[in-house]
């Protein structure tokens, strides 16, 4: 596709309940990011992937996060027992080879909001 | 621990008129410097790329700089239009290892007005 695309692009759900988050990267991008902003905050770094495997997770806030991109292009992020704290705008970003150099391109995020 | 502060939190400008955002880092060990623009209810853009070795990059009427050692960096706009009204974040590239991760300034709301 022309950019990476995110479903769902809203998201409510209720105290407890399980989510699933669905990311699209640009074709060919080896790299993918995951990210969520809270509202006045600036993005917050989650989880990296090169390929298939998780290169980074040290920003899964806690074991209810889990995130798998199982054939190296689309990634799914799961969040169990959902809390209302996790409700923030989940960002996605991918980039060709996962360098220093490269610019990260971002998908227009799923807002996830937990009643 | 590094930390991104951008000033200032929100500016609001005639139309036309030239400006500057300020982004400051603490740790000057970075390998890259981003700067993005980002929509109400939209993603992120990505404007301009230094590369820790670069000063300065320049596309249309954005200029952004580096200067490492002062852990500075500014975006300049030029001839602004009501366009380019949105939030313009800060994001830094960390040097070590297999780390990927950027870290964000809170981000600087513009105004431009008609």
């Amino acid at each position: 596709g022309a950019g990476v695309s995110q479903t769902p692009s809203n998201k409510v759900t209720e105290k407890g309940k399980y989510v699933e988050l669905r990311c699209d990267p640009i074709s060919g991008h080896t790299a993918l990011y995951w990210y969520r902003q809270s509202l006045g905050q600036g993005p917050e770094f989650l989880i990296y992937f090169q390929g298939t495997g998780a290169a980074d997770d040290s920003g899964l806030p806690n074991d209810r996060f889990f995130a798998v991109r199982p054939e190296g292009s689309v990634s799914t992020l799961k969040i169990q027992r959902t809390e209302r704290g996790d409700s923030a705008v989940y960002l996605c970003a991918s980039s060709l080879h996962g360098t220093y150099q490269e610019t990260q391109y971002f998908g227009p995020g799923t807002r996830l909001l937990v009643l | 621990k590094q930390e991104v502060t951008q000033i200032p939190a929100a500016l609001s400008v005639p139309e036309g008129e030239n400006l500057v955002l300020n982004c400051s880092f603490t740790d000057s060990a970075i390998y890259n410097l981003q700067w993005f623009r980002q929509d109400p209810g939209k993603g992120l853009t990505s404007l301009l790329l230094i590369q820790s070795s670069q000063r300065e990059q320049t596309s249309g009427r954005l200029n952004a700089s580096l200067d490492k050692s002062s852990g500075r960096s500014t975006l300049y706009i030029a001839a602004s239009q009501p366009g380019d009204s949105a939030t313009y974040l800060c994001a830094v590239g960390p040097n070590a290892g297999n780390n990927r991760k950027l870290i964000w300034g809170l981000g600087t709301s513009l105004a431009v007005n008609p």
